[in-house]
């Protein structure tokens, strides 16, 4: 299975920028890279994906290496809302079958610091 | 436009007994999946149903069974209940079974089995 490898935890300060990375060197060619949030008690949600280029939304910001093998998620300016487990998760697809699956791992809890 | 709806929210079950977990989402879409989430730790999923009338395992099926009732709603359903499935259940859909498809998650039902 492709797997990510996040740092357990991170700190940033209200209204800074956060950067989230993400690596996944066992990386596919078709293997999209997701990334949801979990508020507390609360489901995941889902925050960006992209496959090769950066993309933006109106949440954040996902730059993908050049090579694929690490991306990082930004948060343009943190909020106190934006506290969360964030995950980074590659959805497989396994050849032949038509299927993927999502494999969620531990994630990285962020803290913001008023 | 409520999203993903799951009921009930939380559970105590006795060791043996049976239930159902409801889950229902008006975004139209034709996948639906449903996670355990144990503490500390990511989302495992159970089983999942790509299409209306099409249900399969997923990572961790047994002791459970599902029901797609229609393209609406996707029930979970233990037969005979254990305290090694106590956890929180979140059921999740996506507009297609694809890899660049995201997932929208309900908020969870938080099942305790004693």
């Amino acid at each position: 299975d492709a797997k990510t490898t996040q740092p357990n935890s991170m700190e940033s300060n209200e209204e800074e920028p956060v950067h989230l990375p993400c690596n996944h060197s066992t990386i596919s060619g078709t293997d999209y890279i997701h990334w949801y949030r979990q508020l507390p008690s609360q489901g995941p949600e889902y925050v960006i994906h992209g496959l090769t280029s950066n993309v933006n939304n109106r949440m954040a910001s996902l730059a993908i290496a050049e090579d694929r093998k690490s991306s990082t998620l930004i948060l343009h300016r943190a909020t106190l809302r934006d506290a969360a487990v964030y995950y980074c998760i590659l959805s497989r697809s396994y050849s032949g079958a038509g299927s993927y699956q999502l494999t969620f791992g531990k994630g990285t809890k962020l803290s913001v610091i008023p | 436009n409520a999203g993903v709806t799951q009921t009930p929210k939380f559970q105590v079950l006795k060791t043996g007994q049976s239930m159902t977990l409801q889950c229902a989402q008006d975004m139209n879409h034709n996948s639906m999946y449903w996670y355990r989430q144990d503490p500390g730790m990511g989302l495992r999923l159970i089983y999942y149903s790509a299409s209306e009338g099409t249900t399969d395992k997923g990572e961790v099926p047994n002791g459970y069974n599902v029901s797609r009732l229609n393209k609406r709603e996707f029930s979970l359903r233990l037969e005979s209940a254990a305290p090694s499935q106590t956890s929180v259940y979140f059921c999740a859909s996506s507009e297609e079974y694809v890899t660049n498809s995201p997932l929208h998650f309900g908020n969870g039902t938080r099942l305790t089995v004693t």
